[in-house]
């Protein structure tokens, strides 16, 4: 059973850029959530998706917008970036969606210039 | 809203016992859970609870109490190899969505 993946490693955008981050969660595990990371802080809840639908969200910007593929993949885009955008982005992937338990990808450090 | 506090540092011997706490406020509390974060790292999961009491994995154990919206981690026998951050997280309504704490950064020294 291989674990999350998550591409790319690092990337570097300037202002206003777009940007797709991707995710490959473990298999059978339909629920996928994102997280933003600030250098020294706890990971923030972006959104989750359940069965290809938006399950949830935090307090982000519609600039975030995810997608979530029947084959257990799914996206993060961020339009228009921001200097703040600046961040590690975690996917996680989970089976029970009572338990609190999620399978977290290594991240991708974003850099906005 | 919803809020987490915990202990920014906490700094141990080896070999030795610590205590990270939490205390949250938060709505439809679901349950709370337990992340261990080496830098460069992933977080990854120790434990969760969703009723009163202690839970024991190994060298860890998790206890919850929902009426003081409290929680410990408490570390046992620490090898340098704890030297990590510690979250905590709440799960509110269903979902499970986290709510992260800052995270406490702790130290073992030899």
């Amino acid at each position: 059973e291989t674990g999350v993946t998550q591409s790319p490693t690092h990337l570097i955008k300037t202002r206003g850029q777009q940007v797709t981050l991707r995710c490959s969660s473990q298999s059978g595990h339909n629920t996928v959530s994102w997280y933003q990371q600030a250098l020294g802080q706890g990971p923030q809840f972006i959104f989750q998706y359940y069965r290809e639908e938006e399950n949830g969200r935090g307090n982000f910007p519609p600039r975030f917008s995810g997608l979530q593929f029947p084959n257990y993949s799914s996206e993060l885009n961020v339009n228009a970036l921001e200097l703040d955008d600046s961040a590690l982005y975690l996917c996680a992937s989970s089976l029970d969606l009572l338990r609190g338990e999620q399978f977290f990808g290594p991240g991708t450090r974003l850099t906005v210039l | 809203g919803q809020s987490l506090e915990q202990p920014s540092e906490v700094t141990a011997v080896e070999g030795a016992i610590v205590q990270i706490n939490c205390t949250y406020q938060t709505s439809g509390f679901y349950g709370l859970s337990w992340y261990q974060q080496h830098d460069g790292g992933a977080p990854t999961f120790l434990s969760y609870n969703a009723l009163d009491g202690l839970e024991e994995t190994g060298r860890f154990s998790s206890f919850l109490s929902r009426s003081d919206s409290y929680g410990y981690l408490l570390l046992q026998e620490l090898q340098m190899k704890d030297s990590a951050s510690y979250f905590c997280a709440v799960s509110h309504n269903a979902g499970n969505m986290l709510t992260f704490g800052g995270g406490t950064r702790l130290m073992v020294k030899p």
